[in-house]
């Protein structure tokens, strides 16, 4: 079966430091990769979506850059932490080819709660 | 900039009474919608969909109704429970989109 891992499971950083949050899924190949981001009040946002390795797209410009180095790893980093950026990352993946949209199609992970200080 | 909203961020309801989750959206070109729950320190999971060509889709204890006129749906959870404390999120999309808009979220809290 398929298994989503995000790690860690809680950050707390100061502004201007970089971060690394890492999302890994087994059990399947060549997904599609989901990057989401929930700051206080506000609903998921998509912030990166990849549909293969070195092929990422970004949906909203900011402080953050999303890698895929391998098929089933995808990481979220950046430079220089803002305030900002403080909130809950779920990574989620779907199976590959088009944006899936099906109700049993996209999965997430656990989420990473980031608090910038 | 939010299209998809839940104005309501919390709702308590007794155990057994019917709780009624409110969602709205803004873009006319939303045409499948779903509701995720999610339990503290676990990702958000798929709970029951509809899509724009049903105003009813029914799965045990859950209902979601969708009003197309008036851009709005609503879960109903009857009779609740306990265990469906959680937080709930709404979201939709669009065919030729790519991605799901999600709601702020309402957390559930159902009371023994």
């Amino acid at each position: 079966s398929q298994t989503i891992h995000q790690w860690p499971a809680t950050l707390v950083q100061p502004v201007g430091s970089p971060l690394s949050l890492e999302c890994t899924v087994e059990g399947t190949s060549n997904p599609n990769l989901y990057w989401y981001r929930q700051a206080a009040g506000r609903g998921l946002q998509l912030l990166f979506y990849s549909i293969g390795i070195d092929q990422i797209s970004s949906e909203v410009p900011q402080n953050l850059s999303a890698s895929r180095p391998q098929d089933r790893q995808f990481i979220l980093s950046s430079k220089k932490l803002l305030l900002s950026d403080s909130g809950f990352y779920l990574c989620a993946w779907s199976t590959g080819g088009a944006f899936k949209r099906s109700y049993n199609e996209q999965f997430f992970g656990p989420g990473t709660r980031l608090t910038v200080l | 900039d939010q299209q998809v909203k839940q104005n309501s961020p919390s709702l308590s309801v007794q155990e057994g009474r019917i709780s009624i989750l409110n969602c709205d959206y803004t873009n006319s070109m939303f045409d499948y919608f779903l509701w995720y729950k999610k339990y503290p320190a676990e990702g958000p999971t798929f709970l029951i969909s509809i899509s724009s060509i049903k105003d009813k889709n029914e799965d045990g204890r859950f209902t979601v109704f969708l009003n197309k006129s008036a851009k709005h749906l609503s879960l109903h959870i009857v009779p609740s429970q306990p265990g469906d404390s959680a937080v709930y999120f709404c979201a939709a999309s669009y065919r030729a989109g790519n991605q799901f808009y999600f709601g702020t979220g309402t957390s559930l809290t159902v009371i023994p």
